[in-house]
């Protein structure tokens, strides 16, 4: 079975600028949540997207988007990009049936550097 | 959600046997233990998991005393190729949950 993949894997973009990252979850898996690494603050949770409804959401401010498709395929927005924004981001995919306690299997990431 | 404290760093041997403690004392009833690796540039990688007592797959074992307030993550005979971050978490059912990381345990496999 396939793993999760992201795309793309590298990114460059300039302050001000917006970009949208994809996520495609392990065939049957139906809950996709987001985090962001940097060296400073580690892995922090971004959201997480549950049959196409966002169902948590971390601390991070409205610039940072995302969504999902019937297809459990996610992206990530960001807006109005900082040099902050640079970090490793990534994708985690899990079955999501309700009452269990899964483990999230994650993606490569998309390395983002704002420039 | 349940606070983890793993130490920041541990150093080992080849052929040693590597084991990485995990603290979680408000650990909820329905709270499962999670175990992963990551090494640079990679998304973390999952190893195992557990509820209480120990659970061993073909990388890992994973020892829960009764009262589950810890937990610790036993590798046998570490590589060079085992030098990475190791995260335990805890928590993060289907219930809107979100996995708190910690800083995680940074291993050193030493030739």
């Amino acid at each position: 079975k396939a793993g999760v993949t992201q795309t793309p894997r590298y990114l460059i973009k300039t302050r001000g600028q917006q970009v949208t990252l994809s996520c495609s979850p392990i065939s049957g898996h139906r809950s996709v949540s987001w985090y962001q690494q940097t060296p400073g603050q580690g892995l922090q949770f971004l959201f997480e997207y549950f049959s196409e409804t966002q169902r948590n959401k971390g601390n991070f401010p409205g610039r940072f988007s995302g969504r999902q498709f019937s297809n459990s395929r996610s992206e990530m927005n960001v807006s109005t990009l900082e040099l902050g924004d640079s970090a490793l981001y990534l994708c985690a995919s899990k079955l999501g049936i309700s009452g269990t306690d899964e483990a999230q299997y994650f993606g490569p990431g998309t390395r983002l550097t704002v420039t | 959600l349940a606070k983890t404290t793993q130490p920041i760093s541990m150093d080992s041997y080849e052929g040693q046997e590597v084991n990485i403690t995990c603290s979680h004392n408000n650990i909820a009833t329905n709270d499962y233990i999670t175990w992963y690796q990551q090494f640079p540039s990679q998304g973390p990688r999952f190893i195992i998991q557990g509820y209480k007592t120990k659970v061993t797959n073909e990388v890992a074992s994973l020892f829960i005393p009764a009262d589950r307030k810890s937990s610790t993550l036993s590798l046998p005979r570490v590589s060079l190729s085992d030098t990475a971050v190791y995260y335990c978490l805890v928590g993060g059912d289907n219930y809107g949950q979100n996995f708190v990381f910690g800083p995680g345990t940074r291993l050193s496999v030493l030739p």
